[in-house]
């Protein structure tokens, strides 16, 4: 069984402030989605990594992907109180995805 | 992106009936998923909806009690059945595109009383 971890599993930070939120497996992943789900709401989908060492940046967000394939990253920059949500890492093989247990942020104004 | 819609978004009902969740696609997609997310925790698949043949189940999800169709490749639903309250949770759907990205519906919220 592909497992993956993700920490920390909690967070609260002050608007403003940066940081980093990781995804961690023993197990090689043909591809690496991070996506935020906000209360009520499904999880939105924010990236897709593939490549081993893949560096992409959305705005505020810095994804990697780990040269391996077995891990990953987000960082967060200047952080605001709209970045608050669950965010959920989820490691592909093919067309079966396996889903970490999230990092919760929340982000205080 | 594709985008899709579910109903109802939320309910209550008592222990013993059944519910029935409708996911709708705006295109067609080949994969079908059902995902249940208890309160405070992530995704798990219930099943994937196979169009014009039996879903294929996950370890610990039997169709007695979440039967699925799947009639065609925009609309699938997902039936919960003799409900108990630990059925409580989140019900997403979520298709798969051809880049192998998944996306997902808002979700049914079930409360069983």
């Amino acid at each position: 069984t592909q497992l993956l971890e993700q920490s920390p599993q909690f967070l609260s930070i002050q608007e403003g402030e940066n940081l980093t939120v990781y995804c961690n497996s023993s197990s090689v992943f043909s591809s690496l989605q991070w996506y935020r789900q906000e209360p009520g709401e499904g999880p939105v989908l924010l990236v897709t990594v593939v490549t081993g060492g893949e560096v992409k940046k959305l705005k505020r967000l810095t994804f990697q992907f780990g040269d391996a394939r077995k891990d990953s990253s987000l960082h967060i920059t200047a952080a605001q109180p709209g970045d608050t949500g669950l965010y959920l890492c989820a490691g592909s093989y093919g067309q079966n995805f396996v889903f970490g247990p999230g990092t919760r942020l929340s982000v205080l104004p | 992106s594709a985008v899709i819609s579910q109903k109802p978004s939320r309910d209550i009902c008592q222990r013993g009936t059944s519910l029935t969740i409708q996911c709708q696609v705006d295109s067609q997609v080949t994969m079908m998923f059902w995902y249940r997310q208890q309160p405070g925790q992530s995704l798990t698949l219930i099943a994937t909806a196979n169009q014009g043949s039996e879903a294929t189940y996950e370890s610990g999800f039997v169709i007695d009690k979440f039967p699925i169709s799947r009639p065609n490749l925009t609309f699938s639903t997902l039936t919960v059945s003799n409900m108990s309250p630990e059925d409580s949770s989140i019900y997403l759907c979520s298709v798969l595109n051809r880049t192998y990205e998944q996306y997902f519906g808002p979700g049914t919220r079930l409360t069983v009383t």
